[in-house]
């Protein structure tokens, strides 16, 4: 178990629709990315937050977006959803003080299905 | 230039063999390469990682090999056990400073299987 809570564990929805992905990173842990992962497409990083502001941007697509809130969590939304977004969306966290990159523990993972 | 490749894409392995996936990458702006160990329904997890400064980092059985002028490393499992079968993932990520501090390019992944 790493430490990263990922709710829910399975989101089955259709077209069109908006999803909201939550995540709790480890206890203490600043930063929270989020990945993507499809047969096609791999592993893709997403973005990242840290401590409540935007760190990073890769490919996350217009009709995604993310936030931490101040308690650290952070939530996904995707809307407008396509058959294409089925995917395991990760988030993973890692503490990164003082600008020093720590590893990043992943969560277990949230399965969308689009219908 | 953000492409991390990696292969072969599967592996199979006897118990006790040697299990070798390799990767290569083009950023000169990468700077740290973990490995990923995925189970099936479970998020990938840190193997081990290594950084350019050094040219191989052992932890038990798996040993990172780092050939920075050829912008290549892999990994090596000795004595690969059932128990390792799983999907491997390499991975990189660019120098601290930048706005991409800390993402991870992975590559596509190996399914590696053991057989008793």
């Amino acid at each position: 178990d790493s430490g990263v809570t990922q709710t829910p564990k399975h989101l089955i929805t259709a077209t069109g629709q908006r999803v909201t992905l939550r995540c709790s990173p480890r206890s203490g842990d600043l930063s929270v990315y989020w990945y993507q992962q499809s047969l096609d497409q791999g592993l893709q990083f997403l973005i990242q937050y840290y401590n409540g502001e935007e760190r990073a941007k890769g490919n996350i697509l217009e009709r995604f977006s993310a936030q931490q809130f101040p308690d650290l969590h952070s939530e996904l939304n995707l809307s407008s959803l396509e058959l294409g977004d089925s995917a395991l969306y990760f988030c993973a966290s890692s503490v990164e003080l003082a600008g020093e990159r720590s590893e990043q523990f992943f969560g277990p993972g949230t399965r969308l299905t689009v219908l | 230039q953000q492409q991390v490749k990696q292969s072969p894409q599967s592996l199979i392995v006897q118990k006790g063999g040697i299990s070798i996936i390799n990767c290569a990458y083009e950023n000169t702006a990468f700077d740290y390469f973990p490995w990923y160990q995925q189970f099936p329904g479970k998020g990938p997890a840190l193997l081990i990682a290594i950084r350019p400064d050094v040219s191989e980092k052992k932890e038990g059985r798996f040993t990172i090999s780092f050939n920075k002028s050829a912008k290549q490393f892999s990994l090596h499992i000795m004595d690969s056990q059932p128990g390792d079968s799983a999907t491997y993932f390499c991975a990189a990520s660019p120098n601290a400073g930048g706005t991409s501090y800390g993402k991870l390019t992975f590559g596509q992944g190996t399914i590696l299987t053991v057989h008793p």
